[in-house]
């Protein structure tokens, strides 16, 4: 059961450059979060999935795309990548709030980014 | 409009003394409140969460947390720090209006041996 595990780890891009962050939760959860953490600015969520083939925008959503083609993923997209881009990506994943399995928000290792 | 707030950004405190970290949230229905931990170069861990019953909630590591939906508060306590305690730490709500998790800024602490 490995819970939720996000690729790569480490990556170092150079402006305009496209990459795709994958994140994969085995706990069958409905809900799936994409969130960037900064100094200072704590967690601040890009975009979230209520369920597969889902998607909605969060609190700072420009320059991303995502997808939720299969439950167990869900797919960090930056088509033309950014200085200000630069952070650590956190993927999450949950059951619905006040659902039978209601439970906590479960975080992938990060993905260390840095664009040039 | 920011739900959740965290009113100390840095806390530094020497070992052994107590620490209660301040988390207010605003909404008049029905949360979920959640205190995370983040130690240094990790990933967030729950420390504890309060989703109904007792509005007391013990945690990991000798933490706890009391909600008082009167005063929209959920902070955290532990009566006696350790250096293994410096961390940073999140508190988060969700909304079930939304039913997604959001957190606030963090509080840096850094206990001194």
């Amino acid at each position: 059961n490995a819970g939720v595990t996000q690729t790569p780890k480490f990556r170092v891009l150079k402006t305009g450059q496209s990459m795709t962050l994958l994140c994969a939760q085995d706990m069958n959860h409905e809900y799936m979060y994409w969130y960037r953490q900064d100094p200072g600015m704590g967690l601040r969520l890009i975009h979230y999935s209520v369920g597969e083939g889902t998607t909605a925008k969060g609190e700072v959503p420009d320059g991303y795309n995502v997808s939720r083609l299969k439950k167990q993923n869900f797919l960090l997209g930056l088509e033309s990548a950014a200085p200000s881009q630069t952070s650590v990506y956190f993927c999450a994943s949950s059951y619905p709030a006040g659902g039978p399995m209601n439970t906590e928000a479960f975080f992938g290792q990060g993905t260390r980014l840095t664009v040039v | 409009a920011q739900s959740v707030s965290q009113h100390n950004h840095h806390v530094i405190l020497s070992e052994a003394a107590s620490l209660e970290l301040g988390c207010n949230y605003s909404y008049g229905g029905t949360v979920n409140l959640f205190w995370y931990v983040q130690y240094p170069g990790q990933h967030l861990q729950l420390l504890l969460k309060y989703f109904s019953g007792d509005p007391l909630v013990k945690g990991i590591k000798g933490f706890e947390a009391e909600f008082i939906k009167s005063k929209f508060s959920f902070n955290l306590r532990k009566p006696s720090v350790q250096w293994s305690d410096t961390a940073e730490y999140f508190c988060a709500v969700i909304l079930n209006r939304d039913d997604k998790i959001i957190f606030g800024k963090g509080t840096r602490l850094h206990i001194l041996p």
